[in-house]
């Protein structure tokens, strides 16, 4: 099973700032198959990214994913009030088994 | 509106028996994977397994094989979670989800329901 490692745990921004969220695998995860979720607080999550860089419907261009084999990452080029949230990669392996990474959690700082 | 649908909040004791929906609408049920998805309090998400309506194929992880029930119900586009005996350990948030077509999207879930908060406590 492929374990998906989220760094950092914590990251504490400013509204305008340039967030980078890490998500390392295991083993070597197909680019296809790795997304980003967005979790606000009292909500279901909502994806983001999809194939390592193709941005879900509706997403702001601000949201770009990027990576491969075992390094992955979210970059939010400016960060806007409303994206401090807990985001989660997730990968997608053979059978059908899916993975989420453990989260990081985006904050004002 | 391409939507899914969840019942609702449920509390039971624990050993008693519960089965959740999930109810899919504005797109052709039988053509796409529903998933679940746990998240424990103050946690983050688990993927617990995954069912085609089409023809009831299902998966699941192996930390859930054995402990509940996927199915569902193609003539009325609801999917199911169910649990014969449940345990303390079980509250959670419940989410359905989608999972996308085509080659990147398939691997991802793009439809997620808005969760069903299931609390056991005696």
């Amino acid at each position: 099973e492929i374990v998906l490692t989220q760094s950092p745990g914590t990251l504490s921004l400013s509204p305008g700032e340039r967030a980078t969220l890490s998500c390392r695998a295991s083993q070597s995860v197909s680019s296809s198959y790795l997304a980003w979720y967005q979790q606000k607080p009292g909500q279901a999550p909502r994806l983001l990214i999809y194939g390592a860089s193709s941005r879900a419907t509706g997403i702001p261009d601000r949201f770009s994913g990027s990576g491969s084999g075992t390094d992955f990452t979210l970059t939010i080029s400016r960060l806007e009030p409303e994206d401090f949230a807990v985001y989660y990669c997730q990968q997608y392996g053979s059978s059908l088994m899916y993975t989420f990474g453990q989260g990081t959690k985006l904050e004002i700082k | 509106e391409v939507q899914l649908v969840q019942s609702g909040a449920e509390v039971k004791k624990p050993g008693e028996s519960l089965k959740i929906s999930c109810k899919g609408s504005g797109y052709s049920f039988t053509s796409y994977w529903i998933g679940w998805v746990r998240q424990m309090p103050g946690k983050g998400l688990e993927w617990m397994g995954i069912i085609y309506p089409g023809d009831s194929d299902t998966r699941y992880s192996p930390s859930f094989q054995g402990q509940v029930t996927i199915s569902a119900d193609k003539s009325i586009s609801t999917a199911y979670l169910q649990w014969s005996s449940l345990k303390a350990s079980d509250t959670a948030m419940y989410y359905c989800v989608r999972r996308g077509s085509g080659y990147y999207l398939s691997a991802a879930f793009d439809i997620w329901g808005q969760g069903t908060m299931v609390t056991v406590s005696s």
